[in-house]
């Protein structure tokens, strides 16, 4: 079956640093991959999405990339902020209804 | 313009208890998703309408659940007899180019 495997401990980093955020997928082959974060109480925010035959998108500090060899997306906070403190979840699409195919997410922690 | 709306916010129901999940989407969105999101999990799929009609109904998990948009916007998911397994907070999306989805806050079930 689908999976899709996101890091599953929380991430802790410095403010300014980078913060990276791996997603995994096996037994699919998407025709993109999108990024969204959510904080506590609200619903997922669309943040990027990136299509398989692009390697890397880029959004102000923002920057993903997708591997469909390795069957993996990095996602890249550069700068970060403790304003950056959420989950993010990788979703990949999944057939003609455009339904997403979430991981569980990673909270990421920007400490000051 | 607004964005995705869901009533109630949280509905606290007894077990077997039938309910009702509103969600106002995005106003020309002709896509709408409902998901349910369990603790510490990504959001699952359970449903998607192209205007009125359910495209696919695939992420259902049981005949107690079913969802109406009968005029193409708003949207009800309906639950009957609810079991203590269906607590969990249901996220409506909308869509208007079966890419980036839009999603409300959500309602949070309890079932006791």
């Amino acid at each position: 079956s689908q999976k899709i495997e996101q890091n599953s401990e929380a991430l802790n980093i410095q403010e300014g640093k980078t913060a990276t955020l791996t997603c995994n997928y096996t037994n699919y082959s998407p025709a993109y991959l999108q990024w969204y974060r959510q904080d506590p109480g609200r619903g997922p925010v669309f943040l990027l999405l990136i299509r398989e035959n692009e390697k890397e998108k880029r959004k102000e500090r923002l920057k993903v990339t997708f591997d469909t060899t390795l069957k993996q997306s990095l996602f890249h906070i550069t700068a970060s902020q403790p304003a950056d403190s959420a989950t993010y979840l990788c979703a990949l699409v999944g057939g003609a209804t455009n339904k997403l195919i979430f991981g569980t997410g990673t909270l990421l922690a920007v400490q000051p | 313009g607004a964005g995705v709306s869901q009533t109630p916010s949280n509905k606290v129901t007894e077990k077997g208890k039938y309910v009702e999940l509103r969600c106002d989407p995005i106003s020309g969105h002709t896509a709408l998703y409902w998901y349910r999101q369990s603790l510490g999990q990504g959001p699952e799929f359970l449903i998607y309408f192209q205007g009125t009609g359910a495209a696919d109904d695939s992420g259902l998990p049981n005949d107690r659940f079913f969802a109406v948009r009968p005029e193409g916007s708003v949207s009800t998911l309906k639950i009957q007899r609810t079991e203590r397994g269906d607590s969990a907070v249901y996220l409506c999306a909308s869509s208007f180019d079966l890419a980036v989805q839009f999603f409300g806050p959500g309602t949070r079930l309890t079932v006791l």
